[in-house]
């Protein structure tokens, strides 16, 4: 069975764009949740979407938002980029369970100059 | 104060050491708990989650959850070179979400 897919796995932008990342969860589970890490702050939750609503939201600001389409796969967009964005982005996915068993993704490196 | 507090490394040990991991929380309605592995510029990998307190053995990994002390743990038994990595300890509440320690850097030396 094939894993959580990211794509693109790197990416370069400057302050001030914006940027979307793209992930595939693995076949038949409907949630997917988006953590953001950095050096400093650790791993932070961002949201998580299920069935194309989302379901739960971190402290981050609007400027981070996502979307979950009718396949499962969902994109996460961040606007006016600031270099503090500067993070390895994870997407996790799991299947709908009280215990929610996250499998991660391999991440999209985030450079912002 | 953190919700999750992650004893920093990093952490060196030689081969075939028994090595422990340790979380505190605050939160006690977390319910979940979780370790991951990651490797560099890799994904976090699941190792090993336990929901009750008590010891839960997998291989040379042993998970152990005191809710009373809020405290959890992770020991590696003959550790190998090939667990250099960093251990992250996870826990969940009712909200769905993981909450993060911090991470353990390890590294296991020939």
């Amino acid at each position: 069975k094939a894993g959580v897919t990211q794509t693109p796995r790197y990416l370069i932008k400057t302050r001030g764009q914006q940027v979307t990342l793209s992930c595939s969860p693995i076949s038949g589970h409907r949630s997917v949740s988006w953590y953001q890490q950095t050096p400093g702050q650790g791993l932070q939750f961002l949201f998580e979407y299920f069935s194309e609503t989302q379901r739960n939201k971190g402290n981050f600001p609007g400027r981070f938002s996502g979307r979950q389409f009718s396949n499962s796969r969902s994109e996460m967009n961040v606007s006016t980029l600031e270099l503090g964005d500067s993070a390895l982005y994870l997407c996790a996915s799991s299947r709908d369970s009280t215990y929610n068993e996250q499998f991660f993704g391999p991440g999209t490196r985030l450079t912002v100059l | 104060q953190k919700e999750v507090e992650q004893d920093p490394g990093p952490l060196s040990v030689p081969e075939g050491a028994i090595v422990s991991l340790n979380c505190t929380y605050s939160n006690s309605a977390f319910q979940y708990f979780m370790w991951y592995r990651q490797y560099s510029r890799k994904g976090p990998e699941l190792l090993m989650y336990t929901y009750s307190s008590g010891n839960k053995e997998d291989g040379r990994f042993t998970a152990q959850v005191d809710k009373s002390s809020k405290y959890i743990s992770l020991f590696i038994r003959d550790s190998q070179p090939s667990d250099s990595a960093t251990y992250l300890c996870a826990m969940q509440g009712s909200a769905r979400q993981l909450t993060f320690g911090s991470g353990t850097q390890l590294t296991v030396l020939p």
